[in-house]
């Protein structure tokens, strides 16, 4: 185990509706990264979070938004769901700014289902 | 845009047979992960490496960073039916803990 935590584990949504993942790092870990990975493809990073402000977006609507906390957990929200939206969310946290330390940790991942 | 692409895309073997997988880019990286992924779960940490020309094992696993860190492989030894899943390479670029995924090869060992 990785010590990254995510919940809910399953969701289902209707379209058009908001959803909120939440993502506990692992402990000492200051940065948590987003991804989104559909049925059959490899994880697309979504945004990532150091010290509570956004580190770098990729390719994803601003109706994805993020936030991190003082304890460094994190939360992403997704506006006006979409169809496509319906895929494995991964959050992965990783140690920051030590040198050479780049390696990140993944959570077991929450499935959304949209409707 | 940079982009990781991995071959094969699928690959089914019988155990004991040996297997490469490759990870190829025209970007160069500071950095490359290789991760093995199950079904519904979220993606393992095999091996970092962040050389170029280095060379890791991890036991019957080999991983190869390329001279000009553009390129990556992953040799396994004696495959065995737990080794069957999504294997993934990941890269991350200079200044960035922004990592891109490959597309995947998705490995079944057959007993």
């Amino acid at each position: 185990e990785t010590g990254v935590t995510q919940s809910p584990t399953h969701l289902i949504k209707t379209r058009g509706q908001q959803v909120t993942l939440r993502c506990s790092s692992q402990s000492g870990h200051n940065t948590v990264s987003w991804y989104q990975q559909a049925l059959g493809q490899g994880p697309q990073f979504i945004f990532q979070y150091y010290r509570e402000e956004e580190n770098g977006r990729g390719n994803f609507p601003p109706r994805f938004s993020g936030l991190q906390f003082p304890n460094y957990s994190s939360e992403l929200n997704v506006n006006a769901l979409e169809l496509d939206d319906s895929a494995l969310y991964l959050c992965a946290s990783s140690l920051a700014g030590l040198a050479g330390s780049t390696e990140q940790y993944f959570g077991p991942g929450t499935r959304l289902t949209v409707t | 845009t940079q982009l990781l692409e991995q071959s094969p895309q699928f690959l089914s073997i019988q155990e004991g047979e040996n297997l490469t997988v490759y990870c190829n880019s025209s970007s160069v990286f500071s950095s490359l992960q290789w991760y093995r992924q199950e079904p519904g779960e979220g993606p393992v940490l095999l091996v970092t490496v962040v050389t170029g020309g280095e060379v890791k094992k991890l036991k019957r696993l080999t991983f190869q960073f390329g001279d000009a860190r553009k390129d990556s492989s992953l040799h396994i030894t004696a495959a065995q039916p737990g080794d069957t899943g999504l294997y993934l390479c990941a890269g991350a670029t200079s200044g960035t803990y922004k990592y891109i995924f490959g597309t995947g090869t998705r490995l079944k060992v057959l007993a």
